[in-house]
C-alpha cells in the first residue's frame, strides 16, 4: 500500500533559524505532491504542490520544496521562519491522478519567538 | 474563494446516538471528502464522492456511511456513535487533484 512518511513529529526552532521538513513515499508511478498546512485553530490550507516540470516548487509565506524522484522525496524548507510559522505540516501524495489523496502523520513545529 | 463549510465546530454525542455531520461547497465540485484526524495518524480517508449519488470507501469506512443527494453537500453519518468515533472530522472538494478543506468538526462521543 502506497504511505507518505513525515520523519519528524516535533520541530522546535528558534526565530529566523532554517527549516527542512522531510516527507517521503512509497509509491513508485506516477505521482502528485502536496504540503498542506494547520494553524492553531485553523482549517488545512494548500502550502504549494508539485505536478510536474521544475522539482523546486516555491509556494506561499516563503516555503518551498524541491522533488527529488530518485529519492522519493518531497523535502519542505524555509531558510528562515518566524514565529508565525508554528502550525502542523502534512505532506500528501496522488498517484496516478486518481484523486486518492494520502497524507502523512504530520509534523508540527513550533518556533519560540 | 472555494468555501467548504460544516454545519458544526463542535458535536458532543452519547454512544449509540446516530451523528449526521454535513459539508457543503459552493464551487460546483464534483469530488468530496470526509477525513478523520488524530494526533500521529494525520488524516485518514473514510469515504470519498466523485459524483451525485456516487461513494467510494476509503482506509476506514467501518461505522459510517455517506450521503450525496446533491453535488454541493456530502453527509457524513455514524450509524451509532461510539468512543472510538471520538475524532476530528474534516470534509474537502477538489479541483485539479488539489483539495480544498473546511474547518472541521469536532466530535467527542461519550
Amino acid at each position: 500500500a502506497q504511505s507518505v512518511s513525515q520523519h519528524n513529529h516535533h520541530v522546535i526552532l528558534s526565530e529566523a533559524a532554517s527549516l527542512e521538513l522531510g516527507c517521503n513515499y512509497s509509491y513508485g508511478g506516477t505521482v502528485n505532491l502536496f504540503w498542506y498546512v494547520q494553524y492553531p485553530g485553523q482549517h488545512l490550507q494548500l502550502l504549494l504542490k508539485y505536478f510536474s516540470g521544475d522539482p523546486l516548487v516555491k509556494g506561499i509565506k516563503g516555503f518551498e520544496a524541491e522533488f527529488i524522484k530518485s529519492k522519493f522525496s518531497f523535502n519542505l524548507r524555509k531558510p528562515s521562519v518566524q514565529w508565525s510559522d508554528t502550525a502542523e505540516y502534512f505532506c500528501a501524495v496522488i498517484r496516478d491522478n486518481n484523486n486518492d489523496m494520502r497524507f502523512g502523520a504530520g509534523t508540527r513545529l513550533t518556533v519560540k519567538p | 474563494d472555494v468555501k467548504v463549510t460544516q454545519s458544526s465546530r463542535y458535536l458532543v454525542k452519547r454512544t449509540g446516538e446516530k451523528v449526521f455531520l454535513e459539508c457543503v461547497q459552493d464551487m460546483d465540485h464534483e469530488n468530496m471528502f470526509w477525513y478523520r484526524q488524530d494526533p500521529g495518524l494525520g488524516l485518514r480517508l473514510i469515504y470519498f464522492s466523485y459524483d451525485v449519488k456516487m461513494k467510494e470507501k476509503g482506509d476506514i469506512p467501518e461505522g459510517y456511511s455517506v450521503s450525496r443527494e446533491k453535488k454541493e453537500r456530502f453527509s457524513l453519518i455514524l450509524e451509532s456513535a461510539s468512543t472510538n468515533q471520538t475524532s476530528m472530522y474534516l470534509c474537502a472538494s477538489s479541483f485539479e487533484e488539489t483539495q480544498y478543506f473546511g474547518p472541521g468538526t469536532r466530535l467527542l462521543v461519550l
